[in-house]
């Protein structure tokens, strides 16, 4: 069974600091990865996709895949109250279009 | 561009009952995948439909139906209707079938009395 894990939180981080979210994964043969935010009642919302190793930064978030590890993270930095949500970690394996783990709740403080 | 639409957005049904969800993809989008959100878990997948034509399937019992229209909308059917199928439904469209990114729909919340 492919599975996606992540630690469900709550991460609890202050305005201005870097948030760290991490996600591993089982599947070997993963081979696109995705990170969503959803807010409480909406929908997952695209943050990052990254598919080879190392990182890919957008603005204030970076994802770093490393696939020897089976391992992918997102870095928010700046974190801002507006970042507090649910981040989920999805992973493409072959015929089911995405797996996803049960999320990681982040809270920004400020 | 409008993004994926679903209709309806909250449903209320008993147990016992059946359920038609709608979706339709972004314009241009040819696959739709529908999931299932229960609280506090991520999205399980359920189908699948690319060019109107299933590719794939989840772990969901055979109450759970979908089909793909002409125009690449979809509608998912939920017959015999649990307590557990209360749930967030979620649409999501991509352009092909493979490992495109995936764009997700308001969802539906269905809620199973």
């Amino acid at each position: 069974q492919k599975e996606v894990e992540q630690n469900s939180g709550p991460l609890s981080v202050p305005e201005g600091a870097i948030a760290s979210l991490n996600c591993t994964y089982s599947d070997r043969g993963s081979q696109s990865f995705f990170w969503y935010r959803q807010y409480s009642g909406k929908s997952p919302e695209l943050i990052m996709s990254i598919y080879s190793n190392g990182d890919k930064e957008d603005g204030r978030f970076t994802a770093q895949l490393n696939k020897a590890s089976q391992y992918v993270s997102l870095l928010i930095r700046d974190s801002q109250p507006s970042d507090s949500a649910t981040y989920l970690c999805a992973v493409y394996s072959g015929n089911t279009p995405l797996v996803f783990g049960k999320g990681t709740r982040l809270s920004v403080i400020a | 561009d409008a993004g994926v639409t679903q209709s309806p957005t909250h449903l209320i049904k008993t147990r016992g009952q059946q359920v038609t969800l709608r979706c339709s993809p972004i314009s241009g989008h040819k696959s739709v995948s529908w999931y299932q959100q229960v609280l506090g878990q991520g999205p399980q997948f359920i189908f699948q439909y690319y060019e109107k034509e299933e590719r794939g399937r989840g772990n969901f019992p055979d109450r759970f139906s979908a089909r793909q229209f002409p125009n690449y909308s979809s509608e998912l059917n939920v017959n015999a209707l649990l307590l557990g199928d209360s749930a967030l439904y979620l649409c999501a469209s991509t352009i092909g079938g493979g490992s495109d990114t995936q764009y997700f729909g308001p969802g539906t919340r269905l809620t199973v009395l």
